[in-house]
């Protein structure tokens, strides 16, 4: 059975700062990995996806995430965090081939501040 | 998030009532989900349909129904519902390939039952 984990339940950073949310996974087969961010009273919006290839994927809002096989990580990164980017972020996964089930972890609210 | 449309965007009901939950996505998608969003839980995938079938169900109780009568449109029915089913109900649609196509979520609709 797929799974995720977002050990961080919230991260603070100064804005200006480079900020990073954990994630980390378990699926039987090759992993297709996912981030999205959720603002209040909004549903999510998708950030950026891991399917094969370079392990650094780049995505909006100048986020980007790095895929490590051996430690089973798919961290969200930016170089510079805004206040804007104080938000919900969930981290998703899907096992490879026809399926559908996408499993998300529990969220990282993250706190940027001024 | 206009790829995606939820109605409505909040909802008050009696446990006695019956009520729908409307979504429709202008994406061009041929799969649609419906997660339920509670309050510090992990998102929870409720139901997928795929190419206008049913192919997930989660366990969910009975007193939810769902009904997908396009691959554009999808409803949740509600009936006899209890106060611990109050939580956001997100909409979301993708493509069905094999591959990774993300999933593009709706605003969400906000449940309270009484």
């Amino acid at each position: 059975a797929q799974s995720v984990a977002q050990p961080e339940d919230q991260v603070n950073v100064a804005e200006g700062n480079p900020l990073t949310v954990k994630c980390t996974y378990s699926v039987s087969g090759n992993p297709y990995l996912f981030w999205y961010v959720q603002y209040p009273n909004r549903g999510l919006q998708f950030l950026l996806k891991y399917i094969t290839g370079d392990n650094l994927v780049k995505g909006s809002y100048g986020f980007e995430a790095e895929f490590n096989k051996s430690q089973t990580s798919f961290h969200l990164k930016k170089p510079s965090a805004l206040v804007s980017d104080s938000a919900l972020y969930f981290c998703a996964v899907r096992d490879g081939g026809y399926g559908q089930n996408f499993v998300f972890g529990p969220g990282t609210r993250l706190s940027v501040l001024p | 998030e206009t790829g995606v449309t939820q109605t409505p965007r909040h909802l008050v009901m009696g446990m006695t009532n019956k009520k729908s939950l409307k979504c429709e996505q202008h994406l061009g998608h041929n799969a649609m989900y419906w997660y339920k969003q509670s309050a510090k839980k992990p998102l929870e995938l409720m139901f997928v349909y795929s190419l206008e079938e049913r192919v997930e169900n989660n366990s969910v109780p009975s007193r939810f129904s769902p009904e997908c009568p396009n691959s554009s449109h999808l409803f949740l029915h509600l009936h006899t519902l209890q106060p611990e089913d109050s939580a956001l109900y997100l909409c979301a649609s993708s493509q069905v390939r094999l591959g990774a196509y993300e999933q593009y979520f709706g605003p969400g609709t906000r449940l309270t039952v009484t």
